[in-house]
């Protein structure tokens, strides 16, 4: 089983309307959760992350964590094309140092 | 807004080459990192550098691979002996040496093509 679980998509959405992207995980002993934007050929952007259980918001994003059913959402609302990127979540476990596991990433495009 | 950089962006060498990615980090951070991705998979961890020193390595990171903090400003990764399998774009990241050191921020990367 895969530590970290993303469906790569594609998904394709009409501008305006709420994204919600997932992925679930195994490690229980994750306590660190990021959301990153990735264009394509770029680097990974950091976007927000959330530590433990619980909400957080930031605009048009909302990061979302469920640590008794190992599942994690990004939810956009009000989706624009300058949205559309490939979005990353990842984890760090801090008993094991700061690195982040990564998911495989899903494809989102917005069309107008 | 300060960020990481990173040089060359792309970089092609023949196998069995010696190469030396490049890496500028945040200027007030002391946490280093490098990641790469292999074209149409997953991020992966490579190694994490602190106070001069490496704090964590994955099992990718073998003898073929070192990094370096050579002056006050930059942050190399060495790969030794290149295999068409080290084909794949190395992202270097930084993190700040207080409570928020778990927000990593990413350089744009270095393509690295071995032929």
């Amino acid at each position: 089983q895969k530590e970290v679980e993303q469906d790569p998509g594609p998904l394709s959405v009409p501008e305006g309307a709420i994204v919600s992207l997932n992925c679930t995980y195994s490690n229980s002993a994750f306590q660190y959760f990021m959301w990153y934007r990735q264009y394509s050929r770029k680097g990974p952007e950091l976007l927000m992350y959330t530590y433990s259980s619980g909400n957080k918001e930031d605009g048009r994003f909302t990061a979302q964590v469920d640590k008794s059913s190992k599942y994690i959402s990004l939810f956009i609302r009000d989706s624009q094309p300058s949205d559309s990127a490939t979005y990353l979540c990842a984890m760090i476990n801090t008993g094991g140092g700061n690195k982040l596991t990564f998911g495989t990433g899903t494809q989102l495009k917005v069309e107008l | 807004e300060p960020e990481v950089t990173q040089t060359p962006s792309h970089q092609v060498t023949q196998m069995g080459q010696e190469v030396i990615l490049r890496c500028v980090p945040i200027s007030n951070h002391l946490y280093f990192y490098w990641y790469r991705q292999i074209l149409g998979q997953k991020v992966e961890f490579l190694v994490s550098f602190y106070n001069n020193e490496i704090s964590e390595k994955s099992e990718i990171f073998d003898d073929q691979f070192s990094v370096e903090r050579p002056d006050g400003s930059n942050f190399t990764l060495k790969i030794r002996s290149t295999k068409l399998e080290d084909s794949a774009m190395y992202f270097c990241a930084s993190s700040e040496p207080s409570g928020s050191s778990y927000e990593q921020y990413f350089g744009p990367g270095t393509r690295l093509t071995v032929t």
